[in-house]
């Protein structure tokens, strides 16, 4: 079952601006992490940010938590056209042996 | 995709028929996962393995079998092809954190199937 969903599903945006998008989920967590899949490839981790971690800060990244709502945010500053791709939550649940659960991505459409 | 390499890249198959994806890692990575993406689903784990030899069923592991006998490789087979089985086939891996944290996940770069 699917634990993240983001939101929105997809946004555009204009070079220089800055792109948010949301994640919300349903259990504990250990950690949740952000992941960059550009089209037709891989996913590619962005940031981890764990469950008593309030923000985190990576280059053009910044990553908030609030385990009370069981919400996340990914904010990309300065957006550039290669910032395209869709991007994902994934959570690490709190229990031990279970795997990262993935939610179903927002597509980021940056233009110049 | 550094390290972590997916054959064959593409298949095309008929239902039915048995097919076998390859996932070789060069990290010497604990884990390995493989995932399915559709359209509306995002990310989907079908099987993941925790050492060689050791596996566990992922949320849509129907019809679908795996095995590592080698810390490097880890196989998905599907025994009878359907067309609902038509995807994008990832597989990752990590490396637990000794405080138990799950780490991140490095991506192969994928093996589209079509089962007609």
């Amino acid at each position: 079952s699917q634990q993240g969903e983001e939101d929105p599903q997809a946004l555009s945006i204009q070079e220089g601006e800055n792109a948010t998008m949301n994640c919300s989920y349903k259990t504990s967590i250990n950690n949740l992490q952000w992941y960059r899949q550009n089209s037709g490839r891989g996913l590619v981790h962005l940031i981890l940010i764990r469950s008593n971690e309030r923000e985190k800060h990576s280059g053009r990244l910044r990553v908030t938590l609030d385990t009370s709502k069981k919400s996340s945010s990914l904010l990309i500053t300065a957006s550039r056209a290669a910032d395209t791709a869709s991007y994902f939550c994934a959570t690490a649940p709190n229990q031990a042996g279970t795997a990262l659960i993935f939610g179903k991505g927002t597509t980021l459409s940056v233009s110049s | 995709d550094a390290g972590i390499t997916q054959s064959p890249r593409h298949k095309v198959t008929e239902t039915g028929t048995p097919v076998t994806l390859r996932c070789h890692q060069t990290e010497n990575h604990r884990y390995m996962y493989w995932y399915r993406q559709d359209p509306g689903h995002g990310l989907r784990l079908i099987h993941y393995s925790y050492g060689v030899k050791d596996t566990d069923k992922g949320e849509v592991s129907d019809g679908y079998s795996v095995s590592r006998s080698k810390t490097e490789d880890f196989l998905l087979t599907l025994e009878s092809a359907t067309s609902s089985q038509t995807s994008v086939y990832f597989c990752a891996i990590s490396e637990p954190m000794t405080s138990g944290d799950y780490n991140e996940q490095f991506f192969g770069p994928g093996t589209r199937l079509t089962v007609l």
